[in-house]
């Protein structure tokens, strides 16, 4: 019965790989979200989609491409990972509202 | 662009009350949000204030003045378990939240 899961939750790769991160959400909102917080516990938000369209596409490398199938779902794809990747990246969605849901977190290590 | 200013600690002991402070520059602001967030786990939502005054929520307690672009989140009645960070979040367009930087709170026994 978990609300917002992201696999995997721990990833740990070598420079210049590419990888995904896959996130859904069963609580039947509309909007999804991918935060990216760094070492310094600073969140930042990456991408909004409401229903697979893309709503917010903060300053963030075309490295990273965010692809949403159907609503319940927002993946983030990261190519040629940079050691400036390392961070804890957060799905969330919401409502029709102002109450975001996180998932539990991906921890990425880019060696 | 939006910014948010926030202590980065406040110690208090089990008990008492804590005053978290958070003020924001905005060029689109909707409302202002508090989470929590434990050591390891994810960003949990507290309460959200969208019109001047205090929200209550149990021990928890939110305020906005949009004419001083200040909010504060107060916690009563500390326990240990309330240890973690807590971070503003101005509500903008798009449901964007723009966060600050945290503040660590420390409750000693």
């Amino acid at each position: 019965d978990t609300a917002v899961s992201q696999t995997p939750k721990y990833l740990v790769t070598q420079m210049g790989n590419d990888k995904s991160i896959k996130c859904e959400q069963n609580l039947g909102h509309d909007t999804m979200y991918w935060y990216k917080q760094d070492s310094k516990k600073f969140l930042k938000i990456m991408f909004s989609y409401n229903n697979k369209e893309l709503i917010i596409n903060e300053t963030v490398p075309n490295r990273f491409s965010p692809k949403s199938p159907d609503k319940a779902h927002l993946n983030l794809h990261i190519n040629s990972l940079e050691l400036g990747d390392s961070a804890v990246y957060f799905c969330a969605s919401s409502p029709q509202g102002n109450e975001q849901f996180f998932g539990p977190g991906t921890r990425l290590t880019v060696l | 662009g939006q910014s948010l200013e926030q202590p980065s600690e406040v110690t208090a002991v089990e008990g008492a009350i804590v005053q978290i402070n958070c003020t924001y520059q905005t060029s689109g602001f909707y409302g202002l949000s508090w989470y929590q967030q434990h050591d390891g786990g994810a960003p949990t939502f507290l309460s959200y204030n969208a019109l001047d005054g205090l929200e209550e929520t149990g021990r928890f307690s939110s305020f906005l003045s949009r004419s001083d672009s200040y909010g504060y989140l107060l916690l009563q009645e500390l326990q240990m378990k309330d240890s973690a960070s807590y971070f503003c979040a101005a509500d903008g367009y798009g449901n964007k939240l723009v966060f600050g930087a945290g503040t660590i709170l420390r409750v000693k026994s």
